[in-house]
């Protein structure tokens, strides 16, 4: 059985640019979890998506938004890139009130 | 505010000794305190959980300890191996609230052999 997958698995982006990063959980999961997670540092929670619908937000700035779609993948989208936001971005995806499962993450290096 | 921290950023432990990673967390509406392992280029891997009825648990070569009072957790891994070798994390979550898991900054376990 599959584990949480992200995709792509590196992207390299400049400034002011935007992107788009992809996570299919387990199957069977229906809630989505994203984490940043810079250098050296624990991930940190970005969403949480259950059911498609938006259950948390952490402290980040409007320019990070996120979807979930009907068959449970999810989109995390983030605009007006920085030179700060370069980091592993972490898809976590869990069964209610179960152990959140994480995938390899897509490492955003912004130029 | 919410934290969770580390007291120690790097461990050197002899192979085959055991291992003890210490853990301080802020929030005492904290209810599912969690381990997570980190080998270099993957994502966090879950070792053990704990919730906050209990003081103790146990799982494959590791045990998490939990101390309300002071608010510490604690991952003892027996007989350490080199595939031990890893950043371990501990994490807090309110479980009524959400699934947002407040991680701390982590700590090196590097293996001596």
């Amino acid at each position: 059985d599959a584990g949480v997958t992200q995709s792509p698995t590196h992207l390299i982006k400049t400034r002011g640019q935007h992107v788009t990063l992809r996570c299919s959980p387990i199957s069977g999961h229906k809630s989505v979890s994203w984490y940043q997670q810079v250098l050296g540092q624990g991930p940190q929670f970005i969403f949480q998506y259950y059911e498609k619908e938006e259950r948390g937000r952490g402290n980040f700035p409007d320019r990070f938004s996120a979807r979930q779609f009907p068959n449970y993948s999810s989109e995390l989208n983030v605009n007006a890139l920085l030179l700060g936001d370069s980091a592993l971005y972490l898809c976590a995806s869990s069964s209610p009130e179960a152990e959140q499962f994480f995938g390899p993450g897509t490492r955003l290096t912004v130029l | 505010g919410e934290s969770v921290g580390l007291h120690l950023p790097t461990l050197s432990v002899q192979e085959g000794d055991n291992s003890i990673i210490n853990c301080a967390y802020s929030n005492s509406a904290s209810d599912y305190f969690i381990w997570y392992k980190q080998e270099s280029g993957k994502g966090p891997q879950f070792i053990i959980d704990i919730r906050s009825n209990m003081d103790k648990r146990q799982g494959q070569r590791v045990t998490v300890l939990l101390n309300k009072t002071v608010k510490h957790l604690s991952l003892q891994i027996a007989a350490t191996q080199p595939g031990d070798s890893a950043v371990y994390f501990c994490a807090e979550n309110e479980v009524n609230r959400d699934d947002k898991i407040i991680f701390g900054k982590g700590t090196r376990l590097h293996i001596l052999p």
